[in-house]
């Protein structure tokens, strides 16, 4: 079955602190990877996705299919960095939907 | 190009009763997705229409149903409302010709009372 777990509901850190969320999944295939992020009053927009392997607002993401993760990464948090973001995976043919794990609120403290 | 573009923004309903919402897709995007988000939670999806027909479904019941139109737009019905059913209901458009990537609207929140 298919399956995105993020482990933390919240993550706090001080502004210029690095900042990893975390992303576990399960998957038969081999799926396609993505980082959705929701700002505040905004609607959910695509942050990155790991087969561009693009660095979008300092973020990185690296796939790692041994331990079936996909960690998102920046080295220095930035107050404007606070928002809810969603690991998502479908698969490569673009046909399926895409599941999401429930969400990690990333508070960043001044 | 104004996105995805969803109505009504916030909804209140009683329980037992029907609801209709509506999505336009981004422009150049053929297909259309509806997802489920519940407070707390991620978006689950619940059905994706493509040429007017429901191409794939999730994990919902038939009291959730759809429609798409010709010019892409699409719209969601639910029948015999449930306090739990009571959640932001969210549409991605795509496009099959291009590469793949959803585009999400605002969505729709839905009170049952």
């Amino acid at each position: 079955a298919q399956r995105v777990t993020q482990p933390e509901k919240l993550l706090s850190v001080f502004k210029g602190a690095p900042v990893e969320l975390k992303c576990n999944y399960s998957y038969s295939g081999s799926p396609e990877l993505f980082w959705y992020v929701q700002y505040s009053r905004q609607r959910l927009q695509l942050l990155l996705r790991h087969i561009s392997r693009e660095s979008i607002k300092g973020f990185t993401a690296d796939l790692n299919k041994g331990e079936t993760s996909f960690h998102l990464k920046k080295p220095f948090a930035q107050e404007e960095d606070s928002a809810m973001y969603y690991c998502a995976l479908s698969d490569h043919s673009g046909n399926t939907p895409l599941v999401f794990g429930k969400g990690t609120r990333l508070s960043v403290i001044a | 190009d104004a996105g995805v573009t969803q109505s009504p923004t916030h909804l209140i309903k009683t329980r037992g009763q029907q609801v209709t919402l509506r999505c336009s897709p981004k422009s150049g995007h053929d297909t259309v997705s509806w997802y489920q988000q519940a407070l707390g939670q991620g978006p689950q999806f619940i059905f994706q229409y493509y040429e007017e027909e429901e191409r794939q479904r999730g994990n919902f019941p038939d009291r959730f149903s759809g429609h798409q139109f010709p010019n892409y737009s699409s719209e969601l019905n639910v029948n015999a409302l449930l306090l739990g059913d009571s959640a932001l209901y969210l549409c991605a458009s795509s496009s099959q010709a291009v590469d793949y990537g959803y585009t999400f609207g605002s969505g729709t929140r839905l009170t049952v009372v």
